[in-house]
């Protein structure tokens, strides 16, 4: 099956201690980003990889990395998480950018005490 | 620079009336434009998809938009409401370079019995 899988769903963590999201797409696809949810704000871009080794920052880069050693893995990682990145984030799929559409995962809730 | 702009963020409809979700677009290039919808607790699903090649586009569920260009919408509608449409509704529009994907704040629907 066609998919996005990205985990874990629910993460609390505390300030500061380094974390990492993983997300896995199994459609060969090119073209990569992470989105973060919040009420009332939509999705809002953090990163995107237009293919292995290329990233760029999206709209709300700060305090995220990623990489894209793999074409199919694409992880999110916080460095030193603060309150400020509780949200809910999702990563997405596309064969190419150009083209659309997005493909998404469930999401991951993460919660930053 | 793309960006969309939803009105209303909170829709209800009784089952069986019109659905009419709007969307307004801002591009100084001729936009690949999408409604996504999302059930809770999951990720984004693709409705349809505006690439120029036809003004009124069919999605999935019965639902449709139409791309108006001397008023720069999208609106998304259905004839009849069903139960199971109850959701968010996101308009995104793709950018100039196909690099990023700009999302509304998203639409509430509710179905009353």
């Amino acid at each position: 099956e066609a998919q996005v899988t990205q985990n874990p769903r629910y993460l609390i963590t505390v300030t500061g201690k380094k974390l990492t999201v993983t997300c896995s797409q199994n459609m060969n696809h090119e073209y990569m980003s992470w989105y973060r949810q919040d009420p009332g704000l939509g999705l809002r871009q953090i990163y995107y990889s237009m293919n292995v080794e290329v990233t760029d920052k999206g709209d709300v880069p700060e305090g995220y990395k990623v990489s894209r050693k793999e074409k199919r893995n694409f992880p999110l990682i916080l460095e030193s998480p603060s309150p400020n990145q509780t949200s809910l984030y999702f990563c997405a799929s596309s064969l190419q950018s150009l083209t659309g559409p997005l493909h998404f995962g469930n999401g991951t809730r993460l919660t930053v005490t | 620079a793309q960006s969309v702009t939803q009105l209303g963020s909170h829709v209800s409809v009784s089952e069986g009336a019109l659905v009419l979700l709007r969307c307004n677009y801002s591009s100084s290039v001729p936009p690949y434009l999408f409604w996504y919808v999302q059930y809770p607790n999951q990720g984004l699903q693709l409705l349809l998809k505006y690439t120029s090649a036809a003004t009124l586009v069919k999605g999935i569920n019965g639902f449709e938009a139409e791309f108006k260009k001397s008023e720069t919408s999208f609106h998304l509608t259905k004839p009849s409401a069903h139960m199971s449409d109850a959701a968010e509704y996101f308009c995104a529009v793709m950018g100039n370079t196909g690099n990023q994907f700009y999302f509304g704040t998203g639409t509430s629907l509710t179905v009353i019995p």
